[in-house]
This record gives C-alpha cells, structure tokens and sequence, in this order.
C-alpha cells in the first residue's frame, strides 16, 4: 500500500532554535517523488522541494535542509534558526510513477514559531 | 512562477444553494486541473480530475452529481456544489502543473472556504 505518515501533528519552538519535520513513506515502487509543501494560515500550499528516489543526495536552501534515506524510507525537513513566518502546516507527497499518478499526501505537520 | 487564482475565497450560502468556484491558472495553460477537499486539520483529499475539452475524472466516493466540474478552457476549471448542505462546509483548493510530467510541483490556488449554513 501506498502511504505517507507524518506522525508529529502539531510542534511548537521557540524562534531560533531548529526543528526537524519527519516524514515516512511506503510503498512498492523503486520510482517515484516526494515532495514537501508549506501552507501558510492564507491557505495556499507552497512548493519547497521535490526528490526522485534515485537522488539520495541531501539538499540545502537557505534555513531549509532536506534529509532523503531510502533504508528508512523517511524524507525529513529540518528548519534552522526557526522564524515565526515559518509558522504553518507543512505537508510530505508522495507520487508513483506507476498507475494513477496521484499525490499521496500525509496529513501535514502544523509547526507554531513562537517569539 | 505560475500562478493559479482561485475565487473566491470565502463563500457564505444556505442550505440547499449551488456554489461555484473558480480556479484559473494566470500565466500557464493547464489541460488538467486538480480538486481537493480539506477538512479542519486534515489532509488534502483528491476529489476530482479536471480535464480540458472533457469529462473530468472522480474519484472514489464523491459524488460527480453534486460536485459538477467543467473545464471550458485551458485556464479555467469550474467546481459547482449543487444543493449544498452543511456537511459540504469544507475548505476546497484547486491546484495544476504548469510543466507537463508527474514529476513536475502542482501550482495551489489559495482555496475557497465554503460554509454552508
């Protein structure tokens, strides 16, 4: 079966410090995507970041880094130095490259920054 | 970037009133368009396909009778709520790739928070 589980459903920091958003997911595919996203309380959801399941490389944006493990099939977020913009629901997806293409989303991770 | 606007954003009506949501993408072309459902402090749920030119595709358990889609154009996709009732309050976004290829992000519209009283 198809899944992403993201099992911290609501974290709270204080501003500054780093907090590491996790995400697992399964399936039976050697091929496919994930994806993280951001929704801020106005409701659009943010792009952040896709990985094929070929490119175990982590990667690094500005405060944002991406810890991508196949043998744990875990996809993890880290902020560092947490702002309060950052306060928002984030989402793990994943996508298969096989039959229906369809984002499998987890149930997000609310993260509150507080100053 | 690509831009996809969703109007509006809040919507008051009663019980028993049909909605009407729009979803345009800005400054791409879009031959599919997605439509999602969140309930408070939920997931995004996939309800439905929207495909330009044609039929848009349901998916399981959502009723294609009440939740009318038409996609007339390569930048508009409609989602109507017919006759809805207060279990239809929900918050609806639409969303739509503006490059080609599963792999490619999907562009969100802001959503529309539907009450229905």
């Amino acid at each position: 079966a198809q899944k992403v589980t993201q099992a911290q459903t609501e974290i709270s920091v204080v501003e500054k410090e780093d907090v590491t958003l996790d995400c697992v997911y399964e399936t039976r595919d050697t091929t496919y995507y994930l994806f993280w996203y951001k929704q801020p309380p106005s409701g659009e959801l943010v792009f952040l970041i896709r990985r094929n399941s070929f490119d175990e490389q982590n990667e690094i944006s500005g405060r944002y880094s991406w810890n991508f493990q196949k043998s744990t099939s875990s996809f993890n977020f880290t902020i560092t130095a947490s702002q309060v913009v950052d306060s928002a629901v984030y989402f793990c997806a994943l996508i298969l490259t096989s039959g229906t293409y369809k984002y499998i989303f987890g149930t997000g991770t609310r993260l509150k920054v507080l100053a | 970037g690509a831009v996809v606007s969703q109007h509006p954003s809040r919507v008051i009506c009663k019980s028993g009133t049909s909605v009407k949501i729009e979803c345009r993408s800005l400054d791409f072309q879009a031959t599919t368009m997605f439509w999602y459902r969140q309930f408070p402090k939920q997931s995004l749920m996939l309800m439905a396909t929207s495909n330009e030119g044609s039929k848009a595709t349901y998916e399981q358990g959502v009723e294609k009778d009440k939740f009318l889609i038409n996609h007339a154009s390569l930048t508009l996709s409609t989602l109507t709520v017919t006759s809805a009732h207060p279990e239809d309050s929900s918050f609806y976004i639409c969303s739509a790739r503006d490059v080609d290829g599963i792999n490619s992000p999907l562009h969100f519209g802001n959503g529309t928070r539907l009450t229905v009283t």
